[in-house]
């Protein structure tokens, strides 16, 4: 049972465009929900993460809108590069202490065209 | 240090070897992580431990077996493995109340042949 869905699967946006990924949840219990952002060969980091009391969180370049009666949270990756070509991950965090549960979205490969 | 470093990097074994990775980091964090990542797929989690013990075990498979020596250290067991487990194996750590913030190490990628 996928709790988060993330939507597309792959992206190809050209450099200085706007990368736009969406995800959904079904679960009210979850109190984060953190973007991950992958490279090749190497592990998932943490990009941005906002919590469902906020509607919008901006680092940089990176920005997450969140919308708690949709059930929906979307990253925006503005004036896209080519260096942000790396596979990115929606999560939802839910729980405490040892039994702190991340579920994360199937991802989605983007591709920055130079 | 806010790094998680796992080795090594690449292994390659036969179903009859037994072999370990290991990870570590100093960042004080007392929860750590095994993971198992497939091509094109979001990370799988298999292991949990909190404050050096055991907390969750993902249903995984007895051939895989993890042991945290102290709050610094990782590892992860290897014995019997079948080609179906190659794998990027990550591991990850977080600070007690914050587990949506997961520091991954790069991964130790398995083939098993």
């Amino acid at each position: 049972q996928q709790q988060v869905k993330q939507s597309p699967q792959s992206l190809i946006v050209q450099k200085g465009g706007i990368s736009i990924i969406n995800c959904a949840y079904e679960n009210t219990a979850f109190d984060y929900f953190p973007w991950y952002q992958q490279f090749p060969g190497k592990g998932p980091a943490l990009l941005i993460a906002i919590r469902p009391d906020v509607s919008e969180k901006k680092e940089g370049r990176f920005t997450i809108s969140f919308n708690k009666s949709a059930k929906q949270f979307s990253l925006h990756i503005m004036d896209s590069q080519p260096g942000d070509s790396a596979t990115y991950f929606c999560a939802a965090s839910s729980g405490g202490g040892s039994n702190y549960k991340l579920t994360f979205g199937k991802g989605t490969l983007l591709t920055v065209n130079p | 240090d806010t790094e998680v470093t796992q080795t090594p990097k690449h292994l390659v074994m036969g179903m009859t070897n037994k072999k370990s990775l290991k990870c570590e980091q100093h960042m004080g964090h007392r929860a750590m992580y095994w993971y198992k990542q497939k091509a094109k797929k979001p990370p799988e989690l298999m292991f949990v431990y909190s404050y050096e013990k055991l907390s969750i075990n993902e249903s995984v498979p007895s051939r895989f077996s993890p042991e945290c020596p102290n709050s610094s250290l990782l590892n992860l067991h290897l014995h019997a493995l079948q080609p179906e487990d190659s794998a990027l194996y990550l591991c990850a750590s977080s600070r007690p109340g914050q587990g949506f913030r997961r520091f991954f190490g790069p991964g130790t990628r398995l083939t098993v042949l």
